[in-house]
Parts: structure tokens; C-alpha cells; sequence
């Protein structure tokens, strides 16, 4: 299965700025997806980033708030923009790699204050 | 549109008991997978298993056993003689095959063992 690198695993951010995600695969993938999950609640999908494309976003979500790259194929990073407390939440990249399925990264754990 | 439903918000079991955590799909497609993942209190997602809709064989695995009912839309999870470590939050997901493959997560069930 894939191992991904995701960081930061955490932090504390004032409202207002922005926090960048990095996701790293160890392995070429097609498709990465980037999913939130707010306290308690399931997860969400953002957004599918295909590399050498824009990504594509799931209603509720837009680019301006989420800007992705996908610059090559192991690699992706999520943007919130100008964010707010209600924007804290754990954010996690996954690939989906065949017989293993979806491998998800560890996490992001997100605080607005 | 797809949708998964876990009926079950929390379930409280003593150590040793059985569990059974309950899966209901919605989807239009004939072609789709189904997974488990185990989320424990550290956040990581744990893939538990994934399964395609034209494979209805019950599966298992150790402590671990999956009753797929394509009548039924139902896929659903038993732990055997549950243990302490089995405590975490249990998410049922289904993979849209409409292109990019995107998992639709139920709300997830949070499963308490207690000694």
C-alpha cells in the first residue's frame, strides 16, 4: 500500500491567515483527494486534485477558499484561506491505490483561535 | 445519489462481547466498492477492508467479519469477543464510480469496549 507523509500534523492558527497542508506519497498516484473532517463528524471531500489539471471541488467548496497544486504526482498541498474558527477541523489527503484501497495521510489538526 | 447510513451514533460493550456495526448503502450503480475504516482516538483512518459489489462472500479476518447483502444493501461489521483496543470510531464508505472515485463516508459509529 501507499505511505503517505502528511504536515503539518497539527496547529494553531490565528483567524484571518492562511495554512498550507503538504501531502507526500511514496509512490506515483494518479488522483489524490483531500477530505475534512469537523469535530465529531464524518468526512467530507473537498476536492480531487489530478495532476497537470485544476482540481476538482464538491459542492460546498470553492478554490478561492481551498486553493490545491498538484505539481507532480507524489505530491499535493491544500490551502486555507483566510480562515476562521469554524474552519477548524482535521484535514486528511488520500490516495487510492487499488486491492489496498484508500491510504489516507494522518492528519491535519487544525485550530482557528 | 449515493449515500451510506450508519444507524448506530455510539455503541458501549464489555470487553469479550460480540459487536455488530451496521452499514446501509444507497447507490444507482451496478459497479461500486464498499470499505470499513477504523479511526482510533489518535485520528489516523486504518483501512479494515474494502469489498466490490460483485462479490458477496462474507469475509474473515482474525476477530473481524463482514456480511455483505446486495439484497439488503447492507454491509455489515462483527467483532468477535471485543477487546479494549477495538475502541474507536467505525466508518462504513462507499466509492463513487461516476469518474473520479470519490468515497461517500457514513457518519461513522463510535464503539466504547469497557473491561
Amino acid at each position: 500500500s501507499a505511505v503517505i507523509s502528511q504536515k503539518p500534523s497539527r496547529d494553531i492558527c490565528q483567524r484571518g491567515t492562511s495554512l498550507t497542508i503538504q501531502c507526500q506519497v511514496d509512490s506515483q498516484v494518479t488522483m489524490m483527494f483531500w477530505y475534512r473532517q469537523q469535530p465529531g463528524q464524518s468526512l467530507t471531500l473537498i476536492a480531487t486534485a489530478n495532476q497537470g489539471s485544476e482540481a476538482t471541488y464538491e459542492s460546498g467548496f470553492v478554490i478561492d477558499k481551498f486553493p490545491i497544486s498538484r505539481p507532480n504526482l507524489t505530491f499535493s498541498t491544500l490551502t486555507v484561506s483566510n480562515m476562521s474558527p469554524e474552519d477548524s477541523s482535521i484535514y486528511l489527503c488520500s490516495v487510492d491505490k487499488a486491492d489496498y484501497g484508500y491510504t489516507f495521510g494522518s492528519g491535519t489538526r487544525l485550530t482557528v483561535v | 445519489a449515493q449515500k451510506v447510513t450508519q444507524a448506530q451514533t455510539e455503541i458501549s460493550v464489555v470487553e469479550k462481547e460480540d459487536v455488530t456495526l451496521d452499514c446501509v448503502y444507497e447507490t444507482r450503480d451496478t459497479t461500486y466498492y464498499l470499505f470499513w475504516y477504523k479511526q482510533p482516538p489518535s485520528g489516523e483512518l486504518v483501512f479494515l477492508i474494502r469489498r466490490n459489489s460483485f462479490d458477496e462472500q462474507n469475509e474473515i479476518s482474525g476477530r473481524y467479519s463482514w456480511n455483505f447483502q446486495k439484497s439488503t444493501s447492507s454491509f455489515n461489521f462483527t467483532i468477535t469477543a471485543s477487546q479494549v483496543v477495538d475502541s474507536a470510531v467505525y466508518f462504513c464508505a462507499l466509492s463513487d464510480s461516476g469518474g473520479y472515485n470519490k468515497l461517500i463516508f457514513g457518519a461513522g459509529t463510535r464503539l466504547a469496549v469497557h473491561p
